[in-house]
């Protein structure tokens, strides 16, 4: 059974470009949530998302969007890259939008976005 | 202001030694709390999840407490390996309207031969 899957693994831009990132969850997996990783920092909320509808959303600039298809993939847009945009940008995949306990999120390899 | 602190920033170890990590919050209200290890650029992997009921967790040679009072948490792991080397990363659930993580910014920790 495939993990959470992220692509691309890697991605260099160049400031005030576009860049799109995917996120597929585990089979079975209805919640996708995003993170934003500085180097030497904890990740950072960015979005969640269950059953294709915004359920929370970290303080980011409207630079950062996001959605979520009906296989339950997703996508994290940015736009107007900036130079601090450059980061390990994570995607955590869970059954629910984690509202009880013990529901787990299972996190995937990231993608390394640098902006130069 | 939710906030999860952890301490120390680093720490070296040797081979076989036992290391406690140290996680603070004050993140209200509280679902539940997990610690992640995660290895330099690759995402985190969940070690523990705890609610506020739960004292104590293990995974193996990690031992997660809980003390809800004094809003504190700690990872325990005993006879260290080199594959130990990683961040780990305490993560605090909020559920208040919507749900969302509060990352810690983690312990990095270095085990030596």
């Amino acid at each position: 059974d495939a993990g959470v899957t992220q692509s691309p693994t890697h991605l260099i831009k160049t400031r005030g470009q576009q860049v799109t990132l995917r996120c597929s969850p585990i089979s079975g997996h209805k919640s996708v949530s995003w993170y934003q990783q500085v180097l030497g920092q904890g990740p950072q909320f960015i979005f969640q998302y269950y059953e294709k509808e915004e359920r929370g959303r970290g303080n980011f600039p409207d630079r950062f969007s996001a959605r979520q298809f009906p296989n339950y993939s997703s996508e994290l847009n940015v736009n107007a890259l900036l130079l601090g945009d450059s980061a390990l940008y994570l995607c955590a995949s869970s059954q629910i939008a984690n509202r009880g306990p013990g529901t787990e999120a299972f996190f995937g390899q990231g993608t390394r976005l640098t902006v130069v | 202001k939710n906030q999860v602190e952890q301490s120390p920033q680093s720490l070296i170890i040797l081979e076989g030694k036992n290391c406690t990590l140290q996680c603070n919050y004050t993140v209200s209200p509280f679902s539940n709390l997990r610690w992640y290890k995660q290895d330099t650029g690759r995402g985190p992997v969940s070690l523990t999840i705890m609610t506020f009921s739960e004292n104590t967790k293990s995974n193996g040679r990690y031992t997660a407490t809980l003390d809800a009072d004094t809003k504190q948490s700690s990872l325990h792991i005993t006879a260290s390996q080199l594959s130990d080397s990683a961040s780990y990363i305490c993560v605090v659930s909020v559920t208040s309207g919507t749900y969302k993580y509060i990352f810690g910014t983690g312990t990095r920790l270095k085990v030596l031969a």
